[in-house]
């Protein structure tokens, strides 16, 4: 089944504690992206990447990284996650930039 | 500034009834517009995407309209469904160097029985 996975989806965590989210996709999509919803807010981009070994920042990018070191897999990395990190993210990927995206099922963070 | 505008807010409808999204957007240089479908705490699933050449574009009772000279968007639902219940995103992809995706907040859509 085409599918864009995520974990974990759900995590609780304590400040300053080091994280990765980890996204894989089974599609051949060279076009990933991560974003983050917040209640009462649309999605935000926070990094994307048109193929393997090359990331842009999106729209919110601070206090977040990621990697593609292979095309199917697209890790958000937290290295001291703050409170203001608490939210739902999302990752998506699509064959080419201009194509529909394809959503994982999202990951609930909670950050203490 | 990029930006897109959904309106209304939320909406209330019965089932059955047809309803009207409607989207606006300032980006430069336009790419696509693209609607997506988000249940609560769910992944946006996309509904359609067209180019600045097509003007509508159906999926079963989703019939999306595109007015480039006005930059106006709207998506139209027919014999809504309780299942209709979601909030609806407007998404429109300029072509710049960034190929950035402008998103709206999106309308949030109740169908009540």
């Amino acid at each position: 089944e085409a599918q864009v996975t995520q974990n974990p989806r759900y995590l609780i965590t304590v400040t300053g504690k080091k994280l990765t989210v980890t996204c894989s996709q089974n599609m051949n999509h060279e076009y990933m992206s991560w974003y983050r919803q917040d209640p009462g807010l649309g999605l935000r981009q926070i990094y994307y990447s048109m193929n393997v070994e090359v990331t842009d920042k999106g729209d919110v990018p601070e206090g977040y990284k990621v990697s593609r070191k292979e095309k199917r897999n697209f890790p958000l990395i937290l290295e001291s996650p703050s409170p203001n990190q608490t939210s739902l993210y999302f990752c998506a990927s699509s064959m080419e930039h201009y194509n529909e995206q394809f959503f994982g099922p999202g990951t609930r963070l909670t950050v203490l | 500034k990029n930006q897109v505008e959904q309106s209304p807010q939320s909406l209330i409808i019965l089932e059955g009834k047809n309803c009207t999204l409607q989207c606006n957007y300032t980006v430069s240089p336009f790419s696509n517009l693209r609607w997506y479908k988000q249940d609560t705490g769910r992944g946006p699933v996309s509904l359609t995407i067209m180019t600045f050449s097509e003007n509508t574009k159906s999926n079963g009772r989703y019939t999306a309209t595109l007015d480039a000279d006005t930059k106006q968007s709207s998506l139209h639902i027919t014999a809504s469904q309780l299942s209709d219940s979601a909030s609806y995103i407007c998404v429109v992809s300029a072509e710049d160097s960034n190929y950035q995706l402008i998103w709206g907040a999106g309308t949030k859509l109740i169908i009540k029985p």
